[in-house]
Formats: C-alpha cells, sequence, structure tokens
C-alpha cells in the first residue's frame, strides 16, 4: 500500500540548534514529495518539494529536505531554528489512485522550538 | 499570481442544519479542486476533488457533496449536518497535478 509515515508526534529543539523533522514514504515508482507546514487556524503552506535531480531540495524559510532513496526518507531539516518555526509539519507524498493524482499525507509532526 | 479564497472563516450550525462551503481560486484557468477536512488539527482527509466544471469525485462516502459550478469555484455542502462533520474544512487547487496550495480554511462547529 502507498502510504507516508511521520513517526514523531513532536519534536523539541533549542532555538538556533539544527532541526529534523523526519518522513519515509512506500510509493511504486519515483516519488514525488512535499513538505507542507501549518499555524494555528491557518491552511497549509507549502515549503518544498523534490521531483527529480539533486537530492538535497531547498524551500522556504531557510527550510532544506533530502530525499534518501535507499532509505525510502524525506527529512526537513533547518540548520538553525527559530521560535517562531514552531508549527504543525505536514509531510506528503504524490500517488496515482483511480487515474488522478493525489496527495497522501502523513499524520503531521508537532515542531516546538523553545527560546 | 493566484490566491485562493474560502468562506465563512468559521461556522457554527446545528445538528440538521443545510450546510454551504464555498472556495475560488483566481490568478489560474482549470486548477484541479479539492476539498479535504482535517479533525482535531492532525490528519488531512480528502473528501473530492475535481479536475473540471462538473466533474467531481468522491473519495468517503458520507452526507456531504460537492459542486463545481464554475471554472474556479468548488463548494461543499450538506443537507443535513452531523455531530460527525465539526472540523477544520480546507480547501484546494493545484496545476499540473504537482504540489497543491491551501486556501485559509473554515472552522465549522456542529451542536
Amino acid at each position: 500500500a502507498q502510504s507516508v509515515a511521520q513517526p514523531e508526534d513532536q519534536v523539541n529543539v533549542a532555538e538556533g540548534n539544527p532541526l529534523t523533522v523526519k518522513c519515509t514514504y512506500s510509493v511504486s515508482g519515483n516519488p514525488y514529495l512535499f513538505w507542507y507546514v501549518q499555524y494555528p487556524n491557518r491552511g497549509l503552506q507549502f515549503l518544498l518539494k523534490y521531483i527529480t535531480g539533486d537530492n538535497l531540495v531547498k524551500g522556504s524559510y531557510g527550510f532544506e529536505a533530502e530525499f534518501n532513496k535507499s532509505q525510502t526518507s524525506f527529512h526537513l531539516k533547518k540548520p538553525s531554528a527559530l521560535v517562531s518555526d514552531s508549527a504543525l509539519y505536514f509531510c506528503a507524498v504524490r500517488v496515482l489512485m483511480d487515474s488522478s493524482y493525489k496527495l497522501i499525507f502523513g499524520s503531521g509532526t508537532r515542531l516546538l522550538v523553545r527560546p | 499570481s493566484q490566491t485562493i479564497h474560502q468562506w465563512p472563516a468559521t461556522l457554527v450550525q446545528p445538528v440538521g442544519s443545510p450546510l454551504s462551503l464555498e472556495c475560488t481560486v483566481e490568478g489560474t484557468s482549470n486548477p484541479n479542486l479539492y476539498w479535504y477536512r482535517q479533525a482535531a488539527g492532525r490528519g488531512l482527509q480528502l473528501l473530492f476533488y475535481s479536475v473540471g466544471i462538473g466533474q467531481i469525485s468522491s473519495e468517503v462516502p458520507q452526507n456531504l457533496s460537492a459542486s463545481r459550478p464554475q471554472d474556479r469555484q468548488f463548494i461543499l455542502s450538506s443537507k443535513k449536518l452531523l455531530l460527525s462533520d465539526s472540523g477544520f474544512y480546507l480547501c484546494a487547487w493545484s496545476e499540473l497535478a504537482v504540489e497543491q496550495y491551501f486556501g485559509p480554511g473554515t472552522r465549522l462547529t456542529v451542536t
């Protein structure tokens, strides 16, 4: 079955430290992978995507993600966390189902950056 | 640039009442459109998607329905709301079936 897993419900990190939010996927074929961020009572904001090319993808707000085909992972990273990065993060993968492309989302990881 | 609007932002409705949520997209043509529900601030459930006017696909059988009367308008409806319909409803659009862009959402509370 095609799926996305975010193994951590919450990640805690101190401001200024590097952060990693984990994501693994299971799809057939070459994956299209995405990261989104959601602030309270807001819609999801697109951060970055991997389709093909360099395994390290750079996105908005200083975030980047590393695609690892052998480990079927797409972890989100940032070298230096900010308190304002505290939010809910979703990983997603595009799948073809019923002749249409759809996104399957992970369950979300809450990032808490403490001052 | 493209923008997506949803209204209302919040809604409190009694059980058994009708529902109509509206989503419109500006700055693009023939987008794919999606309705999601998010419960308890976590996972997203795809409810409906549309690849064109009048073309609606349902993901989950329930008492909700969707319509796309115009190219950039997507409406979520119900004839009779249930308590379990409470949640955060998100509309999204995409071009070329790649990344999706989300609206601000509607918080629905059924009492």
